[in-house]
């Protein structure tokens, strides 16, 4: 039963272009959600959260959006660059169960080309 | 920064033997964690641990054991390695704070059984 899919096994932009990463999430117990970045040979490395009691939250280049009653998330890069070339990982979690457990998709490749 | 660093970064084992994996953070970080890494099935949950010598099961305990016995140490112990336990094996930390969920990964250690 995989509470949190990514149904984009991968994704192609061009540099420049905004990257969209979407993530759905079936646990209604979900209150806090973040997304990983992954390169090969390397452990995942913490990007961007949001909590259910924002729609939005913004880092620099990077925007994570939620529509809780869809309950789906989607990660926003621009403008994508080379280096963004991984695969995204989107996670979630619950307050009441402590946060410590975080359910994580089965990830999206994305491949910025030049 | 956190770091969190894994003992091996390859290692190779023979099927039916006894397998160690180390783990080691140096935040200070009341939780730690042990994943799976497997194509299309994202990271799963092993163990995680919130104190020494606590742990808890996570999704897919079978086949394995946790020892934490100082803080800053965690370890994943495959008791009879089999072929199905060939992957990429991640530990991760995380601060005790309410409200913080991030977690911090390491490299990983890829693992092959034969």
């Amino acid at each position: 039963d995989q509470q949190v899919k990514q149904n984009s096994p991968s994704l192609s932009v061009q540099e420049g272009r905004i990257s969209i990463l979407n993530c759905d999430y079936t646990n209604s117990m979900f209150d806090y959600f973040l997304w990983y970045k992954k390169y090969p040979a390397e452990g995942p490395t913490f990007l961007i959260s949001i909590s259910s009691i924002k729609d939005k939250n913004e880092d620099g280049r990077f925007t994570v959006f939620l529509n809780k009653s869809a309950k789906h998330l989607s990660l926003h890069i621009v403008p994508s660059q080379p280096g963004d070339s991984a695969v995204y990982f989107c996670a979630a979690t619950s307050f009441t169960g402590g946060g410590n457990k975080l359910t994580f998709g089965t990830g999206t490749q994305l491949k910025v080309e030049l | 920064d956190v770091k969190v660093t894994q003992s091996s970064r390859y290692l190779v084992k023979r099927t039916g033997e006894k397998v160690f994996l180390e783990c080691v953070q140096d935040m200070d970080h009341e939780n730690m964690f042990w994943y799976r890494q497997d194509p299309g099935l994202g990271l799963r949950l092993i163990y995680f641990s919130y104190d020494v010598k606590m742990k808890e099961k996570g999704d897919i305990p079978e086949g394995y054991s946790v020892s934490r016995e100082k803080k800053e140490r965690f370890s994943l112990i495959l008791e009879s390695a089999s072929t199905n336990q060939t992957s990429m094996y991640l530990c991760a930390s995380r601060a005790g704070l309410a409200g913080v969920y991030e977690q911090y990964f390491g490299p990983g250690t890829r693992l092959t059984v034969t």
